[in-house]
């Protein structure tokens, strides 16, 4: 199993500019999520998917988009890229969401910078 | 209030020493508990989940303080392998989503 993968692993942007980070899993996990991380903050959920077909805002969505047609897939949308979008983005995925988590993986993350 | 909480260290410490630390949570009806690890530029990985009554894998110890709202980990007989960034997640009940603390860094050297 390859796990979660990502691409691109770095990416510069001018602002205004759109873009798609991809992010595939093939573990069959239904739930999958996106997540920035910046410094001092932490990992914070953009959006996430509990299944194919459904998508919800988590802490921080504006300026983003999502969409999961496929189980594996779930591609994350900038729409106008603002210098306040440079971070680190996870893609992660894990089994199920219930009561009790089980692992969440992780892919290995884009490193975007808007100039 | 945020709804994970660790101090953010460093905590530098000398190879094979002991080094603890603790992360608070807000929410008392929180029901997962896990530490992951993450290395300087790469993603988070499991380390381990936190059970009711304490669980150890190896040099690893998790504990967990529902009284108090804490959990905590501890690092027996330090290796330099051991620097990294430790998140405390916690997950809610009916809760998709995990919550990640910041991160406590832990730097073992030589």
């Amino acid at each position: 199993n390859a796990g979660v993968t990502q691409t691109p692993k770095f990416q510069v942007l001018k602002t205004g500019q759109s873009m798609t980070l991809q992010c595939a899993q093939d573990m069959n996990h239904e739930y999958m999520s996106w997540y920035r991380q910046d410094p001092g903050m932490g990992l914070r959920l953009i959006h996430y998917s509990v299944g194919a077909g459904i998508t919800d805002q988590g802490e921080v969505p504006n300026g983003y988009n999502v969409s999961r047609s496929t189980t594996e897939d779930f591609p994350l949308r900038l729409l106008s890229a603002a210098p306040s979008q440079t971070s680190v983005y996870f893609c992660a995925s894990r089994r199920d969401g219930g009561a009790f988590s089980n692992e969440q993986f992780f892919g290995p993350g884009t490193r975007l910078t808007v100039l | 209030r945020k709804e994970v909480e660790q101090d953010p260290g460093p905590f530098n410490v000398p190879e094979g020493a002991t080094v603890a630390f603790n992360c608070t949570y807000s929410n008392s009806a929180s029901q997962s508990f896990f530490w992951y690890r993450q290395d300087c530029r790469k993603e988070p990985k499991l380390l381990m989940s936190v059970y009711s009554s304490g669980n150890e894998d190896g040099r690893f110890t998790a504990q967990l303080n529902r009284a108090s709202q804490y959990i905590s980990l501890l690092i027996r007989d330090s290796k330099l392998s051991d620097s990294a960034t430790y998140l405390c997640v916690v997950n809610n009940p009916g809760d998709y989503k995990l919550s990640f603390g910041a991160g406590t860094t832990v730097t073992v050297r030589a």
